[in-house]
């Protein structure tokens, strides 16, 4: 069973572009998770999606930044015009929600590391 | 809103040794989770250990254990028998019990830590 596989590892990008990162979660796992890590931070939430629902985006930038995942396929962050400020390593975690919450647990993708030029 | 705190950016330990990795935290909720992920090089996050707050008991996975201060608001990681795969980043995080599906988690800023052989 494959972990949760985020794709590509490395973007870059020239400010005004768009960025596109893909998170495939674990099998079976119907909940993502994406967070940014800022160099020297911890990661900061942005966005949770169920499958073709967006749950809570309370941590988006209200500009500029999308989600979603569909019914079929990767979950998506899109990043329009891209900046500067943009460059962080991107991760995306997936659950299930078919656990308890006394054994639930987030798996994490190794991260798209995006850096803007 | 919650919020997590390591205040130590670095640490080292002598191979064999013992480490303690501190944090806190602040919320008014009665009901979380606390959790200690590690992330080496490879940037894969992984979960180290998990503490459910209405436990009194410390949780505790083989060389790795916590000390869990609720009335402090302190949640510190104790590393016994140090090795040289340990060295890492390790981060501090909580998430609230009250949030039901949704497993955001709140990330302090992390500490890294080197082994010395």
């Amino acid at each position: 069973n494959a972990g949760v596989m985020q794709n590509p590892r490395h973007l870059v990008r020239r400010r005004g572009q768009e960025a596109r990162l893909r998170c495939s979660p674990m099998k079976g796992h119907s909940h993502v998770y994406w967070y940014r890590q800022l160099p020297e931070e911890g990661l900061k939430f942005m966005v949770y999606l169920q499958k073709e629902n967006i749950i809570d985006e309370s941590g988006m930038p209200k500009e500029r930044f999308s989600a979603e995942f569909p019914k079929e396929g990767p979950s998506i962050l899109r990043i329009q015009q891209v900046v500067r400020g943009d460059s962080a390593a991107y991760f995306c975690a997936s659950s299930t929600a078919k656990t308890t919450l006394a054994n639930e647990k987030l798996f994490f993708g190794s991260g798209t590391q995006l850096s803007v030029l | 809103a919650q919020t997590v705190t390591q205040s130590q950016p670095e640490m080292s330990v002598q191979e064999a040794e013992t480490v303690t990795l501190s944090c806190t935290y602040d919320t008014s909720e009665s009901d979380y989770y606390l959790f200690w992920y590690k992330q080496p090089p490879s940037r894969q996050m992984i979960l180290v250990i998990r503490q459910e707050a209405y436990k009194q008991q410390n949780a505790t996975e083989n060389r790795f254990s916590v000390n869990f201060q609720k009335a402090a608001k302190s949640f510190s990681l104790k590393i016994s028998d140090s090795q040289l795969g340990d060295a890492a980043m390790y981060f501090c995080a909580y998430r609230s019990y009250s949030t039901g599906a949704n497993s955001k988690l709140t990330f302090g800023k992390g500490i890294t830590l080197s082994v010395r052989p």
